[in-house]
């Protein structure tokens, strides 16, 4: 069974630029998130979707952070413009489902490592 | 809030020795507790979940506990490996307004050989 894929594995940037994500969750899975590391730190959760609807984005910077999941399947996530304070790993995982059961254990992708200078 | 504070920060250890990392959580209504593995530079592994109403989880050398009541978990490692030096996390997940995944920090786990 293929994993969760991200890309791209690194990406540097000036501040003010825009960036883009990819993730593409592992097949099956309906419930998808979006995390952000930042070093020496655990990961903090940005939005989770349950199929192509959004579960919850509290902590994602509206102003500037926007993601999507069209088709209930892959997701993007994208900054703009990019502050300093972005520079972090965006982690994306996926679980079968939400809730009660084992069905809401999460997977993880590589992530990608985003320097913005 | 949730907030999951884990301890300690980091643990350096000799080869062989058997070891506890501690998870605490502050809001007890939790649906489940995961405890992810992971290297420098990589993304997360997943060791193990344990659901609300599990007290234990066991793989291999690894034993996670759950004590919902007190709100802690701990992870034990039996018989460590220089391989197994890695940051372990442990994440609860419950339904608070949205339902919603709260990691802890990590202790970072050096296993000398």
């Amino acid at each position: 069974e293929a994993g969760v894929a991200q890309s791209p594995r690194y990406k540097i940037i000036e501040k003010r630029q825009s960036v883009a994500f990819w993730c593409n969750p592992i097949s099956g899975h309906a419930t998808l998130y979006w995390y952000q590391q930042i070093l020496g730190q655990g990961p903090k959760l940005l939005i989770q979707f349950q199929n192509n609807g959004v579960v919850d984005d509290s902590q994602l910077p509206k102003d500037r952070f926007s993601a999507e999941r069209l088709k209930g399947v892959d997701s993007t996530l994208k900054i703009q413009p990019a502050k300093l304070e972005d520079s972090a790993v965006y982690l994306c995982a996926s679980s079968l489902d939400v809730g009660e059961g084992p069905h809401n254990e999460q997977f993880f992708g590589p992530g990608t490592r985003l320097t913005v200078l | 809030k949730q907030e999951v504070t884990q301890i300690p920060a980091a643990l350096s250890v000799p080869e062989g020795e058997n070891l506890v990392l501690n998870c605490s959580f502050t809001d007890s209504a939790i649906y489940n507790l995961q405890w992810f593995r992971q290297d420098p530079g990589k993304g997360l592994t997943s060791l193990l979940l344990i659901q609300s109403s599990q007290r234990e989880q066991t793989s291999g050398r690894l034993n996670a506990s759950l004590d919902k009541s007190s709100g802690r978990s701990t992870l034990y490692i039996a018989a460590s490996q220089p391989g197994d030096s890695a940051t372990y996390l442990c994440a609860a997940s419950a339904n608070a307004g949205g339902f919603k995944t709260i990691f802890g920090a990590g202790t970072r786990l050096f296993v000398k050989a």
